[in-house]
């Protein structure tokens, strides 16, 4: 089946770094990309892997590992207003576009 | 720039009627997609349409109908609704993709329905 598995919720403090990890077990997908969504909006893209490695964009940066089935999205200079929630999504051949459950970030000062 | 247009952004339904969910892009889009958000379930994909004319089930699909009206336009329908489906649904679309671009999906800002 398709699966991509978040955990459910992280917290870090304000100015520090935080590492959300996705992990799938699902093969045959063109990338992964990465989605943020604050209370009551919709979701907004961040960051897209093609390929293994490491997409930087501003204080987003996110990963790709796929011999580990393994990405991550890697946020630093943490603000407040980063306070959201945080989703990782596979694309696949014939566009189909399916969302791991989400994991809360919770941004203490 | 309009992008991608939800209506309703709010409806109250009794368990048995039918509505529909109406969606459209103006970005030339060919890839649309409806998604339906519960709490700790993420989204998940309901229906898509690869490009006009063509239409396939997602995750989770039963209780809803869809239809591409045409390359703008991309329409999601309850039947007989019933509690299970409150929800809030989002509809979005991609460009095509070409292998260099982005993958980048643009959201509506979502309908949020209440079946009593």
């Amino acid at each position: 089946g398709q699966s991509l598995e978040q955990p459910s919720e992280v917290t870090a403090v304000e100015g520090a770094i935080v590492q959300i990890n996705c992990t799938y077990q699902t093969s045959g997908f063109y990338g992964l990309s990465w989605y943020q969504q604050h209370d009551g909006g919709a979701p907004t893209f961040l960051s897209y892997n093609a390929l293994d490695g490491l997409e930087e964009t501003g204080r987003f940066s996110s990963f790709l590992s796929r011999s580990d089935s393994y990405g991550y999205l890697l946020l630093q200079e943490l603000q407040m207003k980063d306070s959201a929630s945080y989703f990782c999504a596979v694309k696949y051949r014939d566009d189909k576009i399916i969302f791991g459950k989400g994991t809360r970030l919770h941004i203490l000062p | 720039n309009a992008g991608v247009t939800q209506t309703p952004k709010f409806q109250v339904l009794k368990t048995g009627q039918s509505m529909t969910l109406q969606c459209a892009q103006d970005m030339n889009h060919n890839s649309m997609y409806w998604y339906r958000q519960d709490p700790g379930m993420g989204l998940r994909l309901i229906y898509y349409s690869a490009s006009e004319g063509t239409t396939d089930k997602g995750e989770v699909p039963n209780g809803y109908n869809v239809s591409r009206l045409n390359k703008r336009e991309f329409s999601l329908r309850l039947e007989s609704a019933a509690p299970s489906q409150t929800s809030v649904y989002f509809c979005a679309s991609t460009r095509p993709w070409t292998g260099e671009t982005k993958n980048i999906q643009y959201f509506g800002a979502g309908t949020r329905l209440s079946v009593l």
